[in-house]
C-alpha cells in the first residue's frame, strides 16, 4: 500500500522568510503532484514532477523530486500572505493504475505579516 | 478557466433524500474520472474510480449502493448519494485526467449538508 507523508502539517511563518515542505512516499512512483487548496475551495494544480531530479519553479514556489530517496520538496522563497493555503502532494503509484493518486495529509501554511 | 465543472457547489437536503452531483470535463474527453471525499481540515480520500462505459471501481469501505456512480459519456460522471444521512455530510470533489498533460484536474467541489 502506497503511503504519502507530508511534514510539517502546520506551518506558520513570517512574510519574507523561506521554508520547505517535505513529501515522502513509500513505493516506486513515476509522477508526483503538488496542489494548493484555499479554504472551502477545490484543488489547484501547482506542479507535475515526472522524473528523478525534476525541478520546477513558479513564482515563489519551487518543487523538486528525488525518486531514489522517494522525496519531493516544495520550497517557499520570501513568503507573502497570499501564499497562505493548504498544500498537498499526491503520488501516482506504478504498482496500481497509473492515474490513481494517493494524497499526503496536507500542510496548512499561514504567512503572517 | 475551469477544465472540470462540478455541480452543484452546495446542497442542503433532508435526511433520507438522494442527491446527485455532476462532474463534467470541459473541452476534453475523460475516460476516467475520480470521486473524492474530504472531511474538514483533512486530506482527500478516494472513494471510487469512474470508468466510462463500465462499472465504477470502489475503494475499500465505500458502499457501492450508497454512492452510485454513472459514467455514461466521455465528458460526464455523476455521483448519487442515496438516502443521505447526516454522516454523509462532507465535501465531495471530482477529478478528470487530461492525458496529454498528465494532469488530474479537479472540480470546484460540492459541499453536502444533510439535516
Amino acid at each position: 500500500e502506497l503511503k504519502v507523508e507530508q511534514n510539517p502539517l502546520f506551518l506558520s511563518m513570517q512574510e519574507g522568510k523561506n521554508y520547505t515542505i517535505y513529501c515522502n512516499y513509500s513505493t516506486t512512483s513515476d509522477r508526483l503532484y503538488w496542489y494548493r487548496q484555499d479554504p472551502g475551495k477545490s484543488l489547484e494544480s501547482l506542479f507535475v514532477l515526472l522524473s528523478n531530479g525534476a525541478v520546477k519553479q513558479e513564482g515563489r514556489l519551487m518543487a523538486s523530486l528525488d525518486t531514489k530517496a522517494r522525496l519531493s520538496t516544495l520550497h517557499i522563497t520570501a513568503a507573502v500572505h497570499d501564499l497562505s493555503a493548504t498544500y498537498f502532494c499526491a503520488v501516482a503509484s506504478q504498482e496500481t493504475s497509473g492515474s490513481r493518486l494517493t494524497f499526503g495529509e496536507g500542510t496548512q501554511l499561514t504567512v503572517n505579516p | 478557466g475551469a477544465v472540470v465543472s462540478q455541480h452543484p457547489s452546495r446542497v442542503i437536503c433532508k435526511s433520507g433524500t438522494s442527491v446527485k452531483i455532476e462532474c463534467r470535463s470541459l473541452d476534453f474527453q475523460a475516460t476516467t474520472m475520480f470521486w473524492y471525499r474530504q472531511f474538514p481540515k483533512k486530506s482527500l480520500m478516494l472513494m471510487a474510480t469512474s470508468n466510462e462505459g463500465s462499472k465504477a471501481t470502489y475503494e475499500q469501505g465505500v458502499e457501492k449502493d450508497k454512492f452510485l456512480i454513472n459514467h455514461a459519456s466521455l465528458t460526464l460522471s455523476t455521483l448519487t448519494v442515496t438516502s443521505a444521512h447526516p454522516e454523509d455530510s462532507s465535501f465531495y470533489i471530482c477529478s478528470a485526467i487530461l492525458l496529454a498533460a498528465n494532469i488530474q484536474y479537479f472540480g470546484a467541489g460540492t459541499r453536502l449538508s444533510v439535516l
